[in-house]
């Protein structure tokens, strides 16, 4: 089964450092989505791309939070410098775009900013 | 703007118990639905999902879901549940045409065995 990989699985750093969370999507996949997971907020998009543009990133705290996707194998979520509210589960997903078509998540990187 | 809402936070059933999830959303057109699980410590996985035809939806392990238009629902079922089926289920919504998927906060399932 083609799966969406994530790096790091867990990462604990401090306050004011920076973070980088990377994600490979299903080969063929044009589509890539970040979510932040919390338990007051549930699942909140942060950004989306297709084909490597990035067409919504509305989710996002834009003075420390940076998606890109230098290829199509590669997609980072960068926060500098990271905040305690930042730790959360943040999931990438990839699919086939056009909405009908389900996404496909990775297993998450868990954020813990001490 | 879409929204999904799920109505419970948490749900605690004992095995072999039945199963409703209620979710509904809010749009105005043709829409995509779906639901997805997650298990302790796992990624989101696809339950199953709506695009067309028959509202009436079967998915993975037993699951279905029925999609009525005039209420804007999507509520997931399963006849007789398993300490298996403990997990948190999300419930999501998709216009046509549009690339995100808007998820609702999500159920906790908890089957005490």
């Amino acid at each position: 089964d083609a799966r969406v990989t994530q790096t790091p699985r867990h990462k604990v750093t401090e306050m004011g450092q920076e973070v980088t969370m990377r994600c490979q999507p299903i080969l063929g996949h044009n589509t890539v989505f970040w979510y932040r997971q919390t338990m007051m907020q549930g699942l909140e998009l942060l950004a989306y791309f297709r084909n490597r543009a990035p067409l919504d990133d509305s989710g996002m705290p834009k003075d420390r939070f940076s998606a890109e996707m230098p290829d199509a194998t590669l997609a980072t979520l960068k926060i500098q410098p990271s905040e305690p509210r930042d730790s959360a589960v943040y999931f990438c997903a990839s699919g086939l775009g056009s909405g009908n078509q389900p996404q496909h998540f990775g297993d998450g990187t868990r954020l813990s900013i001490l | 703007a879409q929204s999904v809402s799920q109505h419970n936070h948490h749900v605690i059933l004992s095995e072999a118990a039945s199963l409703e999830l209620g979710c509904n959303y809010s749009y105005g057109g043709t829409v995509n639905l779906f639901w997805y699980v997650q298990y302790p410590g796992q990624h989101l996985q696809l339950l199953l999902k709506y695009f067309s035809g028959d509202p009436l939806v079967k998915g993975i392990k037993g699951f279905e879901a029925e999609f009525i238009k005039s209420k804007f629902s999507f509520n997931l079922r399963k006849p007789s549940v398993q300490w298996s089926d403990t997990a948190e289920y999300f419930c999501a919504v998709n216009a046509y045409r549009d690339d995100k998927i808007i998820f609702g906060k999500g159920t906790r399932l908890h089957i005490l065995p």
